[in-house]
């Protein structure tokens, strides 16, 4: 148990779709992060939040829609996604947004876009 | 390109044995980190490493930072079958606050 949750676990989608991934993190943390794993692939960061306020945005389509409403809390909404947006995505945070201390992982939502 | 590479890509040893997985990358660090990921699972910190510092150990684990190398090494000794999991490197990108993680090295213990 890191602390950060997510859900759901999985998720199955039609391309037509509309969804939402939920991150919760207990640990008083003030960055978050949304990351992509695809197989044979490194890990991709997708956005980064600091503060409640976006600072990283590597390139993302537009399909994918990040929210943080609080510190505590991120979305990722989709819609209209793509077969190749299949993959396993991880909610990620740590103390401050930074790259020199630790990031803390939720289990990821399994996403499978049909 | 990526920032950091593990070696080997995949390990398969036996229960009790050490177990060693390198990671390489490019460009100066203040520090790197290693993370281990289960199976479909969300990735849990093992050690941070900062660039001042040649070696760190936490319990069964042995990390070792060459600098002048540009690489790391993790030692998981007396292994157990729940140390089958995948290894990840990730280091700062310079100029950049990210981290970049490698593609990591799939270890499996056998009984």
């Amino acid at each position: 148990e890191t602390g950060v949750t997510q859900t759901p676990r999985h998720l199955v989608m039609g391309m037509t779709n509309k969804k939402s991934l939920k991150c919760e993190q207990h640990l008083g943390h003030n960055a978050m992060y949304w990351y992509k794993q695809s197989a044979k692939k490194p890990l991709e960061l997708m956005f980064v939040y600091s503060l409640e306020e976006r600072v990283e945005n590597n390139s993302v389509p537009s399909r994918f829609s990040p929210e943080c409403p609080n510190s505590s809390h991120l979305f990722l909404h989709l819609h209209t996604l793509q077969p190749e947006d299949s993959a396993l995505y991880l909610c990620a945070s740590s103390q401050v947004w930074t790259p020199n201390y630790e990031q803390y992982f939720g289990p990821g939502t399994r996403l499978t876009v049909t | 390109s990526q920032q950091g590479e593990e070696d080997p890509q995949a390990l398969s040893i036996q229960e009790g044995e050490n177990a060693t997985m390198n990671c390489s990358y490019k460009t100066s660090i203040n520090n790197l980190q290693w993370y281990r990921q289960n199976s479909g699972r969300g990735l849990v910190h093992l050690i941070l490493i900062r660039s001042n510092e040649r070696e760190k150990h936490s319990g069964r684990l042995r990390v070792t930072l060459d600098t002048s190398k540009k690489s790391s090494s993790l030692l998981i000794t007396a292994s157990r079958a729940a140390d089958t999991a995948s290894y990840f490197c990730a280091t700062p990108l310079q100029g950049a606050q990210k981290l970049v993680f490698g593609q990591g090295t799939r270890l499996t213990i056998n009984p």
